[in-house]
């Protein structure tokens, strides 16, 4: 298994650009996550899904957009990229709900995205 | 609304030495868990210990143990014998019950340096 991939690994956006950064896991979990990591900071959560075609807001979900049209894949959108997005962004994805150690989070190895 | 709340930046530690990484939570479901991860300079993130709400006995994997006192709402990582290695940051995160157990929220993290 190749667990969670992320792709780009590297992106360097104008402001007012957009682009999409895609998300893949091959372990059939059915919760995945879009996190973003801001320099010396925690991780916030900026959406999550629960399964293919749902999908629900997390604490900063402004500015960005998903879809999830299959188990495996989970792409973020940026529409109009901000200084403000510089970030690393990263992926993660779980295989149950309910409150077990078996249900950690597995995450990808993150996107660093700049805008300048 | 859960929160997650780790009040030391950053801890200089000697090497052998053990060291807590402080946790404070906040939720009204009685059902939750605690996750804690290890992010190093390279910067993936690496389940370390889980600990459920309900969970009779306090979480311990080799070096880590999770040190849980329910009422003050708090969720301390002790990590024994500290190595060079264990130089990184760390993560507390928390999971709730119920409708929203998909979501998993993380504190703004500790950074952890070794001493030789």
């Amino acid at each position: 298994n190749a667990g969670v991939t992320q792709t780009p690994k590297f992106r360097i956006l104008k402001i007012g650009q957009s682009m999409t950064l895609q998300c893949t896991q091959d372990m059939n979990h059915n919760y995945m996550y879009w996190y973003r990591q801001d320099p010396g900071m925690g991780l916030k959560l900026i959406y999550y899904s629960v399964g293919a075609g749902i999908t629900d807001k997390g604490e900063v979900p402004n500015g960005y957009n998903v879809s999830r049209s299959t188990t495996e894949d989970f792409p973020l959108r940026l529409e109009l990229a901000a200084p403000s997005q510089t970030s690393v962004y990263f992926c993660a994805s779980s295989p149950l709900t309910g409150l077990s150690s078996y249900n950690e989070q597995f995450f990808g190895p993150g996107t660093r995205l700049t805008v300048l | 609304a859960q929160k997650i709340t780790q009040t030391q930046p950053g801890m200089f530690v000697q090497e052998k030495e053990a060291v807590t990484l402080d946790c404070t939570y906040d939720t009204s479901d009685p059902s939750y868990g605690l996750f804690w991860y290890k992010q190093p300079s390279s910067g993936e993130m690496i389940f370390l210990i889980y600990q459920g709400s309900y969970d009779q006995q306090n979480a311990t994997e080799g070096r880590y143990s999770l040190n849980f006192q329910k009422a003050r709402k708090s969720a301390n990582l002790v990590i024994s014998a500290s190595q060079l290695g264990d130089s990184a940051m760390y993560f507390c995160a928390m999971r709730e019950g119920g409708s929203s157990a998909s979501k998993i929220i993380f504190g703004s993290g500790t950074r952890l340096s070794i001493r030789p």
